[in-house]
């Protein structure tokens, strides 16, 4: 079975703070995506890592995708009150499957 | 607005009862996700149509859950006999049908089973 896991699961900083988030698996998955996810809404996706090795930045959000396509890491540089949320990883195998393993979410609370 | 519906918001039950859930995909997807959400934890998947045909259930717990998408639009997931451990917030994402394209999830139903 085919696991992913976050840390950590809670997280509480000051605005301005750097923060790195990690998703980690003994599997090795096609695709890796990071969702937000804000308090009675559905996840938002935020990225997409497909090569290994892969770095993509959206504005103060860095994510990386392990060499072995195996884990993932999301930084956030400055945070923001506006950062507050649910970040969720999620794995894809690929091919003809879509299903999608998720890790169980880092809760972050950015404080003013 | 465009984007993936879900009704109802909320529906509280009592155990025993029979429940639908209904959702709404993005105009042209022809993929549609239901995923199964409980307090403080990631999504978990339940079953996968592509078009009008369930292409993976493989997630769905048990018997008492099946969900159906008759004309390739509009799915309802439907709960019988409903126990306490149903209530979590259940999620629908609608896609173009593509490989590794982007899943675009609904605000859920928050199912509370009495």
């Amino acid at each position: 079975t085919q696991l992913l896991e976050q840390s950590p699961q809670f997280l509480s900083i000051q605005e301005g703070e750097n923060l790195t988030v990690y998703c980690n698996s003994s599997s090795v998955f096609s695709s890796l995506q990071w969702y937000r996810q804000e308090p009675g809404e559905g996840p938002v996706l935020l990225v997409t890592v497909v090569t290994g090795g892969e770095v993509k930045k959206l504005k103060r959000l860095t994510f990386q995708f392990g060499d072995a396509r195996k884990d993932s890491s999301l930084h956030i540089t400055a945070a923001q009150p506006g950062d507050t949320g649910l970040y969720l990883c999620a794995g894809s195998s690929g091919g003809n499957n879509r299903k999608l393993i998720w890790g169980l979410g880092t809760s972050l609370a950015v404080n003013p | 607005g465009a984007g993936v519906s879900q009704t109802p918001s909320n529906k509280v039950t009592e155990k025993g009862k029979y429940v639908e859930l209904r959702c709404d995909p993005i105009s042209g997807h022809t993929a549609l996700y239901w995923y199964r959400q409980s307090l403080g934890q990631g999504p978990e998947f339940l079953i996968y149509f592509q078009g009008t045909g369930a292409a993976d259930d493989s997630g769905l717990p048990n018997d008492r859950f099946f969900a159906v998408r008759p004309e390739g639009s509009v799915s309802t997931l439907k709960i019988q006999r409903t126990e306490r451990g149903d209530s979590a917030v259940y999620l629908c994402a609608s896609s173009l049908g593509t490989v590794g394209e982007t899943q675009y999830f609904g605000p859920g139903t928050r199912l509370l089973v009495l």
